[in-house]
Formats: C-alpha cells, sequence, structure tokens
C-alpha cells in the first residue's frame, strides 16, 4: 500500500521569502508523484508532476527516491501563493490497472504574508 | 472546452437514506474517478471508471457504488446513509488512461446527513 506524507499541516511565509512544503511518500515500487493546489473558492486542480520536471508559477519539486521526498519548492513566494498543496502518488503500474488511483496527502495551508 | 460538472452542488439527507451523485466529463475524456474528502481523512479514492468498467476501487463498503455509461458520464450511489459520509465528494475525469496523466477535478458535491 502506499501513503503520502505532508507533516505540515499549516505554513506561513512573508512575501519574497523562500517556501519549501514538504511531501514524503510510501511505495514499494515506482511512482509517479503530483502537486495539485486548491486556491480559495476554486476546484483542484494541477500544479506540477514529477515526469515533466517543469516549473509552474515558480515552483519547482525533485523526485527523491532515496529519501522517498518530492518536496515543493519556491525561491520567493508571492501572496497570490496562498492556498492550499497537495501531494498525491500514482502507483506506476505497467499492467494499466492503477492509472486512477490517486493518494493524496493531508495538504498543507499555506499563507503568504504581504 | 467546459470543466467537469457536479450535480446537485449541494445536498441533505437523513441517516438510512440513499444518495446519487452525477459527475459529467470533460467532453472527449473516458476516465471517471472519485473521491471523497472530509477534514479528518482527506482525499481518498473511491473507484475510477473507464469505458463504462470499473478499473480500480478504494477502502470503501460496498454502500458505495458507481458506474459510468457509454457517453462517459458517472453516477456514484450511497445506500443507507450515516452520519460519518457527510464529506464533500470528487468527481475527476480524465483524457484515458495512459501518461501524460493529468485529472480534472470537478467542483465536489457536498454532503450532510443529519
Amino acid at each position: 500500500a502506499q501513503r503520502v506524507t505532508q507533516p505540515e499541516k499549516l505554513l506561513s511565509v512573508f512575501k519574497g521569502a523562500p517556501v519549501e512544503l514538504k511531501c514524503n511518500y510510501s511505495y514499494s515500487g515506482s511512482p509517479e508523484l503530483f502537486w495539485y493546489v486548491q486556491y480559495s473558492r476554486q476546484r483542484l486542480q494541477l500544479l506540477l508532476r514529477h515526469i515533466s520536471r517543469e516549473s509552474i508559477k515558480g515552483f519547482t519539486a525533485d523526485l527523491n527516491k532515496g529519501e522517498t521526498s518530492f518536496h515543493l519548492k519556491k525561491p520567493f513566494a508571492q501572496e497570490e501563493d496562498s492556498a492550499m498543496y497537495y501531494c498525491a502518488l500514482r502507483p506506476s503500474n505497467a499492467g494499466g490497472t492503477s492509472y486512477g488511483k490517486l493518494t493524496f496527502g493531508q495538504g498543507t495551508i499555506l499563507t503568504v504574508h504581504p | 472546452k467546459a470543466g467537469v460538472t457536479q450535480t446537485p452542488r449541494y445536498l441533505i439527507k437523513t441517516r438510512g437514506q440513499q444518495v446519487t451523485l452525477s459527475c459529467s466529463p470533460i467532453s472527449g475524456h473516458r476516465s471517471v474517478s472519485w473521491y471523497q474528502q472530509t477534514p479528518g481523512q482527506g482525499l481518498q479514492f473511491l473507484f475510477e471508471y473507464f469505458s463504462e468498467t470499473q478499473r480500480n476501487k478504494g477502502n470503501f463498503p460496498g454502500r458505495f457504488s458507481g458506474r459510468q455509461f457509454s457517453n462517459s458520464r458517472s453516477e456514484m450511489n450511497v445506500s443507507t446513509l450515516e452520519l460519518g459520509d457527510s464529506a464533500l465528494y470528487l468527481c475527476a475525469s480524465s483524457l484515458w488512461q495512459g501518461p501524460p496523466y493529468e485529472q480534472y477535478f470537478g467542483p465536489g458535491t457536498r454532503l450532510t446527513v443529519t
């Protein structure tokens, strides 16, 4: 069974400060990792995925298989980054039977103060 | 392109009743997943449908069931409602099951059981 842990329920930073949202996972196979974000009164949306190795809205995340982590980072936080962030894992199954099953962490509420 | 829609948006039921929630995926999407979101348990996977077949099921009792129609629309049903079923039920659709894999979430149906 897989598990995703986000140790911080709340995270507060000031505008312009670096921010790091932690995510650790446990899974015996090779997972796909995602970060989802939910802004106030908006629906949950994909922020980035480790496969793409992309930077979205200044955020990056690197999959560290040794430490089983997928921390989300941004060098300079902005007020509009305030939101709920979820780390999620999808089992990578060559048989194609587990594609839809995302396991989410408990989420971290990020507040960026002016 | 219209996003994922869910109906109804809010629902109040009493214990013992049953409820049916509906999800219309993005046009062209064939995979639909359902999640339950509660403050205590966070986001938990319920089930996934692809081409009218249930492909994955989470750890929920048999009172929770679902189905998918030929037009990819999906419904989930909860019978014999319990107070603990009060939650936000999210539906997510994706193009298909293979990579690149991205789930698009609906706004959710808020179910309150009294």
